[in-house]
């Protein structure tokens, strides 16, 4: 099992608004990742981190912020959600710096009006 | 640029075998992996190939040849539980896993 929790699960919020995402893994896993994936399509990185104070943009990361304070939390913030925001996000955490499976949380279902 | 091809959709019979095939380019090659993913869930890890050969894990084996840019997954004695969507993700040289939009596979009684 893994131990690697998202809240909240279900948001709906109106345009404009700041909505921050948590994560929290409690494996002592260095690197984590943030993902956006609507259904039936591929996997889009958002952001990662190598570990404490360190963060990396991915493919969509412009709209978007994350923090790595500590090793077990790593949030993402959207400073103003839009229509397009609506989708599902996931968090990751890797075994290994490099290779290694990746443990997904259960994600968190974000609809913006 | 990266890219995966699987195919979209693959339907089989219960207590059948089936294979997925998952070929790929990427900027150097550090792996691939093979996910399941039901509907509205998170992926979860079934394999994981870095040399060429087959790797078996129960009912679940997966095949690779580096030299080809290509991988399988081969499920067999299909329960109605496998009906999931299935990711093939190479690692590339930066260590990052490509993703797909994998292959449905619906299992029939």
């Amino acid at each position: 099992e893994a131990d690697i929790y998202q809240t909240p699960r279900y948001l709906v919020i109106g345009t404009g608004k700041k909505i921050t995402l948590e994560c929290s893994q409690t494996m002592g896993h260095d690197k984590m990742y943030w993902y956006q994936q609507d259904p039936g399509m591929e996997l889009h990185l958002i952001h990662y981190s190598y570990g404490v104070n360190s963060t990396e943009k991915g493919d969509l990361s412009s709209e978007s912020t994350v923090s790595r304070i500590r090793t077990e939390h790593f949030p993402l913030t959207l400073e103003s959600a839009r229509p397009s925001h609506t989708s599902q996000y996931l968090c990751a955490s890797q075994t290994g710096w490099d290779t290694g499976e990746l443990f997904f949380g259960e994600g968190s279902r974000l609809t913006v009006l | 640029g990266q890219n995966i091809d699987q195919p979209t959709e693959m339907t089989a019979t219960e207590g059948a075998i089936v294979q997925i095939n998952c070929t790929y380019q990427t900027s150097g090659f550090n792996g691939l992996f093979w996910y399941q993913q039901h509907a509205g869930e998170a992926p979860t890890f079934l394999s994981y190939n870095v040399l060429d050969g087959l790797e078996e894990k129960g009912r679940f084996s997966s095949f690779l040849s580096r030299s080809k840019g290509y991988s399988y997954l081969l499920l067999k004695e299909l329960q109605m539980k496998d009906s999931a969507s299935y990711l093939c993700a190479p690692m590339d040289s930066n260590y990052q896993l490509i993703w797909g939009a994998g292959t449905k596979l619906i299992i029939k009684p």
